[in-house]
């Protein structure tokens, strides 16, 4: 069974350009969560969707991030504009009921 | 705001060594997990202990859990340097996550 994906590994972009990043959840996952860890700290909860829609958004940090869930099934995070405060490590998970599956993260280098 | 808070942050200790790593929280919990991460890496899922157990074990991994204290420790024994990385305690309050600061791990060779 193929577990969570995310794409891309790594991403390097501007300041001020746009960046979306995908996860793709193990199939038949309604829970989806999103999180990023900036710059080795503390790993952060961004948001949680059940199926297509966003169950908690309260750790989305400002009205540059924005996530979609299309269809319950892959998710987006896009982040524009990006700044230089938005590089880390975002990760997303996948649950059915109470064991969480991440993916690999994508790393976000904003110069 | 964050639930888990581990403590210590860092630890540094020679292979073949146990090493202890606390975890705290402060809500009502369904259970909780231990996750590692490796540097630049995702997070491996290392164990989940429910609200209602007390003690687990997984290979060189032992887990407890004090509802009372809301407080979790995970050790691992006999240390190897690919012990080497954070690890985090995540609780999963009705279905939503939330993690802690995490403890930096160093085991040397």
């Amino acid at each position: 069974e193929a577990g969570v994906t995310q794409f891309p590994s790594h991403s390097v972009i501007e300041k001020g350009q746009t960046v979306t990043l995908r996860c793709d959840p193990i199939s038949g996952h309604d829970n989806l969560y999103w999180y990023r860890r900036v710059m080795g700290k503390e790993i952060k909860f961004l948001l949680h969707f059940v199926k297509e829609s966003k169950q908690d958004e309260s750790g989305m940090p400002n009205n540059r991030f924005l996530a979609e869930r299309t269809g319950g099934t892959y998710s987006t995070l896009k982040v524009q504009p990006a700044e230089l405060e938005d590089s880390g490590v975002y990760f997303c998970a996948s649950s059915m009921n109470t064991e969480a599956f991440f993916g690999q993260g994508t790393r976000l280098t904003v110069v | 705001s964050q639930q888990g808070e581990e403590d210590p942050q860092a630890l540094s200790i020679q292979e073949g060594e146990n090493a202890t790593m606390n975890c705290s929280y402060k809500t009502s919990i369904n259970n909780l997990q231990w996750y590692r991460q490796n540097s630049g890496r995702g997070l491996v899922h290392l164990i989940l202990i429910r609200s209602n157990e007390r003690e687990k074990h997984s290979g060189r991994l032992r887990v407890t859990l004090d509802t009372s204290k809301k407080s979790s420790s995970l050790l691992i024994t006999a240390s190897r340097a690919a012990d080497t990385a954070s690890y985090f305690c995540a609780t999963d309050g009705f279905n939503d996550m939330r993690f802690g600061a995490g403890t930096r791990l160093t085991v040397k060779p």
